[in-house]
């Protein structure tokens, strides 16, 4: 069993739609990372967080430490959205999901 | 700063062959991660700098590999001999602390193809 698992592995969604990437973990952390990759292949931090709930622009990103999961959130998604979604965690050590691929079309 | 600097971009060499991956973390940060990125893992940590020492090489997959960095600007991270099965992308990233309230900065990797 993997130590994060992530939700849904592949999604498509038409631009304008409200997208939601879930992640849930086993382990306990001091930290966790949603990172974005783009098909070029460069991975930029989106957010990192110990609680509650952070926004920047059109990405919301939640965790609730008691059920150990968190929620990236994209509202009114865009082509260039299309990415994926990774969520990271860190405590003793760095864990990794497997990665989130969304196509948001036109 | 121009962030994290990886070089080269892109490296194909024959099996055998010893290969040197780069990597200039931000100024000022003083974590340094190398990363594994394959189709089959994904993302991997191989092993993690502080200040210069390293603090975690678990990760690593086997002795054909070793980092080093013998400066806070500089950081390499070696396979020798290397072998078809090492092919993947590799990142180097920097942050100022390794936990919370933190982030990891990323190089644009370097894809390491072994024929």
């Amino acid at each position: 069993k993997n130590e994060v698992e992530q939700s849904p592995q592949n999604l498509t969604a038409q631009e304008g739609e409200f997208i939601t990437i879930n992640c849930s973990y086993s382990v306990g952390i001091s930290a966790l990372h949603w990172l974005q990759q783009h098909p070029g292949g460069g991975i930029v931090s989106l957010f990192m967080l110990s609680s509650g709930k952070k926004k920047h622009g059109r990405l919301i990103a939640t965790i609730n430490i008691q059920e150990k999961h968190s929620s990236l959130h994209i509202t009114a998604s865009h082509p260039r959205d299309s990415a994926v979604y990774i969520c990271a965690v860190t405590g003793n050590q760095f864990y990794f999901g497997t990665g989130t691929s969304l196509t948001v079309i036109p | 700063d121009a962030g994290v600097i990886q070089s080269p971009r892109h490296e194909v060499t024959e099996m055998g062959q010893e290969v040197t991956l780069r990597c200039k973390p931000i100024s000022g940060h003083d974590y340094l991660f190398w990363y594994r990125q394959t189709m089959m893992r994904g993302l991997e940590l191989l092993i993690y700098f502080n200040n210069n020492v390293p603090i975690d090489d678990s990760g690593m997959p086997e002795d054909r590999f070793s980092a080093k960095m013998p400066n806070a600007s500089f950081s390499t991270l070696k396979i020798q001999p290397s072998e078809p099965r090492d092919s993947a992308v590799y990142f180097c990233a920097s942050s100022l602390m390794r936990h919370a309230n933190t982030e990891a900065f990323f190089g644009q990797g370097t894809r390491l193809t072994v024929v």
